[in-house]
């Protein structure tokens, strides 16, 4: 069975410092992995998705993750923070076919500092 | 309007109270969904309909009832709910029901039961 976590419920880094959310996943075979965000009172928005393409994946709001085979990983990573990014940040993963095999991790709440 | 739209945004219900909760995408697609997100715990996929069609329900409890008129609209009926269903309930659509396809969601309903 497929699972993700998300290590971490709650990150917190200054305006301008490195952004990195963590995300691991199980799964027996290559995964289809995504990034959403969800801003305060708002529904989750697609950040970037990982569907066997490049391993490196360029998102929205300069956003980006890789997947890493080895590590079971597709952790997410933006140079440099801005206040803006304070959001809750979800990783999810599916084995394909339906979007009812999409599941999620828990959430990571990301809070920038000024 | 553009998106996808929820109303309402909040609701307070009693528990022997009958409510529908009330979802409408302007997308074209024809795959949309019911999550509930819970405090604290990985967002919960509800039900899928694709072209209308109920094609997942998550061992949802019968207080809960999905309607799907039409791809553009979907409901989702509430009765004898207990004060554990009160959550955020998000509606998504997609292009059709494939994982690779990308989910856009409504702001949700906050619904609490009293």
């Amino acid at each position: 069975a497929q699972s993700v976590t998300q290590l971490g419920s709650h990150v917190s880094v200054s305006e301008g410092a490195l952004v990195l959310l963590r995300c691991n996943y199980s799964s027996s075979v290559p995964p289809y992995l995504f990034w959403y965000v969800q801003y305060p009172n708002q529904g989750l928005q697609l950040l970037l998705k990982y569907t066997s393409a490049a391993t490196l994946v360029k998102g929205i709001n300069g956003f980006e993750a890789e997947f890493k085979k080895s590590e079971t990983s597709f952790h997410l990573t933006k140079p440099s923070a801005h206040m803006s990014d304070a959001a809750e940040y979800f990783c999810a993963v599916s084995l394909g076919g339906s979007q009812g095999n999409l599941i999620f991790g828990k959430g990571t709440k990301l809070s920038v500092k000024p | 309007e553009t998106g996808v739209t929820q109303t309402p945004r909040h609701l307070v219900m009693g528990m022997t109270n009958k409510k529908s909760l009330k979802c409408e995408q302007h997308l074209g697609h024809n795959a949309m969904y019911w999550y509930k997100q819970s405090a604290k715990k990985p967002l919960e996929l509800m039900f899928v309909y694709n072209f209308k069609e109920q094609t997942e329900n998550n061992s949802v409890p019968s207080r809960f009832s999905p309607e799907c008129p039409n791809s553009s609209h979907l409901f989702l009926h509430l009765h004898t709910l207990q004060p554990e269903d009160s959550a955020l309930y998000l509606c998504a659509s997609s292009q059709d029901e494939r994982v690779s396809n990308e989910q856009y969601f409504g702001p949700g309903t906050r619904l609490t039961v009293t």
